[in-house]
């Protein structure tokens, strides 16, 4: 089983960039087994897959953020990271690490990194 | 404003049944499988259902999924206290390459 776990700063100042990494055990990153995405939600608010990077090192982000979205993946320390350049306001959430099935689904979960974008 | 549209509350007593509904578009449920997770307040969210009725190991045969052309539903018969959490359908987007979200149903067991 899968065990995920998000760290980095809870708190990034308006137009900074937010850095999270999540480190992986169980099983190696670059398997196979899973592709790794990153997934938000805001406070009472619902879930927005940011991206993923897929075993092959290509990733993959949604349209409504790939011009301030990157993620990456170091595989000698089992971690994959995600860089929101520009935030705002609008970007402070609960965000998620998860190992991706792709149309399967997310099978398993970090269990969440709190950012506050304020200055 | 979720892709995905899902009721914003449900309830049941001990022993119903309840489902949840969500629905979605030709580009998402329409052409793929749904999948369904389960979120405790402070929590992160679980995989209760995959391939649109599959269940991972240890998820009670009490949950069960459909779906029927762009729609889907979540059943949770002997409902028990334990169950109330926030249930979300969730579903491949081809435009996306990638999930789409509903907005959550909180289930409430009186």
């Amino acid at each position: 089983q899968e065990l995920l776990q998000e760290s980095g700063p809870g708190l990034v100042k308006p137009s900074q960039t937010l850095s999270l990494t999540c480190t992986v055990s169980g099983d190696s990153i670059s398997s196979g087994s899973y592709h790794w995405s990153w997934i938000r939600q805001p406070a009472g608010k619902s879930l927005e897959w940011i991206g993923r990077i897929y075993t092959s090192g290509n990733a993959k982000y949604n349209p409504s953020l790939q011009s301030r979205v990157t993620i990456s993946v170091d595989t000698s320390k089992n971690q994959f990271s995600l860089k929101l350049d520009s935030v705002t306001a609008a970007d402070s959430a609960v965000y998620f690490c998860a190992a991706d099935r792709l149309k399967l689904g997310l099978d398993f979960w970090g269990q969440g990194a709190l950012v506050t974008v304020s200055s | 404003q979720s892709v995905l549209t899902q009721p914003p509350s449900a309830s049941g007593t001990p022993g119903q049944r309840v489902t949840i509904s969500c629905s979605g578009g030709g580009s998402n449920i329409g052409s793929n499988i749904v999948n369904w997770y389960q979120q405790f307040p402070g929590t992160a969210p679980r995989i209760l259902i995959y391939s649109s009725h599959q269940r991972p190991s240890g998820v009670p045969d009490r949950f069960s999924a459909s779906k029927s052309g762009t729609s889907a539903s979540l059943a949770i018969s002997g409902l028990q206290s334990e169950d109330e959490a926030d249930y979300y359908c969730a579903a491949w987007d081809d435009s996306l390459n990638g999930p789409v979200f509903g907005g959550g149903t909180k289930l409430t067991v009186l």
